[in-house]
């Protein structure tokens, strides 16, 4: 069926740097997603939303990126810090109320 | 900030034993979740439910699984008889209204581990 995936399982980048966390999803059809970070032992934390009726929303530290003619989505982390270390997943929304998750991509920053 | 609670943070039981993990929703949310995570692995989607039925189930959610929402706070999972493949982290989440325009937002997850 169509899923929502990622392109790299892990990441590393200095702490300061900027990161790029990329997601490929295939139904050309959705119109939600959404990023989330999950720490270690913790449940999955909302970062930010992005509808795809537009193509860039920022937050605090965090963009995100929507390319519908490729289906693509990625986060922008910007100056990591320590804490950004955590495994993040794109998510789609199916359906009516059904949340989908990718991969996700472990970044690990390093001091 | 109000959150989803879940209890207990592990559960360790020995398989063929039923088990009951616990979820208390953001009061205000309307709709309801279950999702499962093996070590390692993506989140997979176990149930939704919503107007106290069960909206979409996942093919993992077969008739040893069930939900209920008793009291109008508390909602569970009950396994029926464990299986040794069911050890995974299990987290609830909830969403306030429709998916459209709300993300939903997870508890921390209990930890089951069957021996």
């Amino acid at each position: 069926g169509e899923s929502v995936g990622l392109h790299l399982p892990t990441l590393s980048v200095q702490e300061g740097d900027n990161s790029i966390i990329n997601c490929a999803y295939s139904n050309s059809a959705s119109d939600y997603f959404i990023w989330y970070k999950q720490e270690s032992g913790k449940g999955p934390q909302f970062i930010i939303d992005i509808r795809s009726n537009m193509d860039k929303r920022q937050g605090q530290r965090v963009t995100v990126l929507l390319n519908k003619t490729v289906k693509h989505l990625s986060l922008q982390i910007a100056a990591t810090q320590p804490g950004d270390s955590a495994v993040y997943f794109c998510a789609e929304i199916q359906g009516a109320q059904k949340l989908v998750f990718g991969q996700g991509t472990r970044l690990t920053i390093n001091p | 900030e109000p959150e989803v609670t879940q209890t207990p943070s592990h559960q360790v039981t020995q398989m063929g034993q039923e088990v009951i993990l616990r979820c208390v929703p953001i009061s205000n949310h309307l709709y309801f979740y279950w999702y499962r995570q093996i070590l390692g692995q993506k989140v997979e989607f176990l149930v939704s439910f919503y107007n106290n039925e069960i909206s979409e189930k996942s093919e993992i959610f077969d008739d040893q699984f069930s939900v209920e929402r008793p009291d109008g706070s508390n909602f569970t999972l009950k396994i029926r008889s464990t299986k040794l493949e069911d050890s995974a982290m299990y987290f609830c989440a909830s969403m306030g209204q429709s998916s459209y325009n709300s993300p939903l937002h997870f508890g921390n997850g209990t930890r089951l581990t069957v021996t």
